[in-house]
């Protein structure tokens, strides 16, 4: 069985900051991992993908991930948020299982970004 | 491409009655998954299917059912409706025969009075 951990269910920061939202995941086989975008009123969109290769993983607006795999981690940063980056941010890891992938999420975390 | 639409995007519905939501994926994509969304449990699968057939299902009640036409076009269907059923649903369409890659519609807001 695979499971997700957000640590954090709520990240505030001020514009133009850093930051990092936390994800931790168990899976006893290889994994693929992901994290999805939900603005209000909103389906979740793709931000960014780890399926091999390299751990650093660069995706849509200006983020990226690292994958650790001794930590068993998939930390989301952004060197400086938006105001328009406030929104829900889901870590997802997805395992084969039955002949698909389907994914399981984390809880989610909303990044509130102050002016 | 067009992205996954879902039909219709906000519902209010009463105790007792029954639902039908609708979603079409991505052109090419096979493969639809069905979410519901709530505060309280975050986003939960409901069932997947692929090539009109039920590849995967979560752990909800047989009330909630599905298909998948063959055009890929997939509906879900919620009988005798209570209260915690209040969520949002999203389906969301994965290219090729794995579903790791999953693309979310808008969702149906579903309110059940």
């Amino acid at each position: 069985a695979q499971s997700v951990t957000q640590l954090d269910s709520q990240v505030p920061v001020f514009e133009e900051a850093p930051v990092e939202l936390r994800c931790n995941y168990s899976s006893s086989v290889s994994v693929y991992l992901f994290w999805y975008v939900q603005y209000p009123n909103q389906g979740l969109q793709l931000l960014l993908k780890y399926l091999s290769g390299s751990t650093l993983v660069k995706g849509i607006n200006g983020f990226e991930a690292e994958f650790n795999k001794s930590q068993t981690s998939f930390h989301l940063r952004k060197p400086s948020v938006h105001i328009s980056d406030t929104a829900e941010y889901f870590c997802a890891v997805s395992s084969p299982s039955g002949g698909s992938y389907i994914p399981t999420f984390g809880r989610g975390t909303s990044l509130i970004v102050h002016p | 491409k067009a992205g996954v639409t879902q039909t219709p995007r906000y519902l209010i519905k009463t105790r007792g009655q029954q639902v039908t939501l609708s979603c079409s994926p991505i052109s090419g994509h096979r493969s639809v998954s069905w979410y519901q969304q709530t505060p309280g449990q975050g986003l939960q699968f409901l069932f997947e299917y692929f090539s009109e057939t039920q590849r995967n299902k979560g752990n909800f009640p047989g009330r909630f059912s599905g298909r998948q036409f063959s055009n890929s076009r997939s509906e879900m269907n919620v009988s005798t409706l209570e209260l915690g059923d209040s969520a949002l649903y999203l389906c969301a369409s994965s290219p090729g025969s794995s579903s790791y890659e999953q693309y979310f519609g808008p969702g149906t807001r579903l309110t059940v009075t």
